[in-house]
């Protein structure tokens, strides 16, 4: 266990479905990230929330909407996905983000294992 | 050229042995790096973290980081079945924290 959670931990939707993936952190971080590892690719960084605010967003699809309510929460909504779009999407935090020296350790959760029929 | 490159795999060691897994990264500015196990189906997990040149032991593990060539490692000793694993490199990029990923190296440690 390593602070992080995320719910669901399987999801399979359809094309035209809306979904909503949940994470929750109970380390007291301040940074959350989301993460996409498909087979053969390396872990992709999709948005990073700093203190609730969107600093980084990858150049990701618009069916991609992330939401952080409070430095805790973080989701990412899901809406009109294509089966490329099946892949572990995993949660992290870490204590800060955009520290001058060290880069902080990330803290993944279990992640969900999307399928987008 | 890929940004974090890592040897595929599969790596396969007897149990006992030493198991040597190899990462060079481009950004000759990054800082920060880290090892991360990631068992099949389930999330990476921290194995280490290094941050100067030269040697950093964590029981079992040694990292091994050298910036003027861009290589950093991780050596498991006395390896056991249960090592066989993804191990993933990760490397920041310059000035920023966002880390880079590499593709992940599997290893296979057999009885």
């Amino acid at each position: 266990e390593t602070g992080v959670t995320q719910t669901p931990r399987h999801l399979v939707m359809g094309m035209t479905n809306k979904k909503s993936l949940k994470c929750e952190q109970h380390l007291g971080h301040n940074a959350m990230y989301w993460y996409k590892q498909s087979a053969k690719k390396p872990l992709e960084l999709m948005f990073v929330y700093s203190l609730e605010e969107r600093v980084e967003n990858n150049s990701v699809p618009s069916r991609f909407s992330p939401e952080c309510p409070n430095s805790s929460h973080l989701f990412l909504h899901l809406h009109t996905l294509q089966p490329e779009d099946s892949a572990l999407y995993l949660c992290a935090s870490s204590q800060d983000f955009g520290g001058l020296s060290r880069t902080d350790t990330q803290y993944f959760g279990p992640g969900t294992r999307l399928t987008v029929l | 050229q890929k940004e974090v490159e890592q040897n595929s795999g599969p790596l396969s060691v007897p149990e006992g042995a030493i198991a040597s897994l190899n990462c060079t990264y481009s950004d000759r500015g990054s800082q920060s790096f880290f090892w991360y196990r990631q068992y099949s189906g389930k999330s990476p997990e921290l194995i280490m973290s290094i941050y100067s040149n030269g040697d950093k032991e964590d029981g079992r593990f040694t990292a091994q980081l050298n910036k003027a060539s861009q290589y950093v490692s991780l050596l498991i000793r006395d390896s056991q079945p249960s090592d066989s694993a993804t191990y993933l490199c990760a490397v920041n990029a310059w000035r920023t924290d966002k880390l880079i990923f590499g593709t992940g190296t599997r290893l296979q440690v057999f009885p």
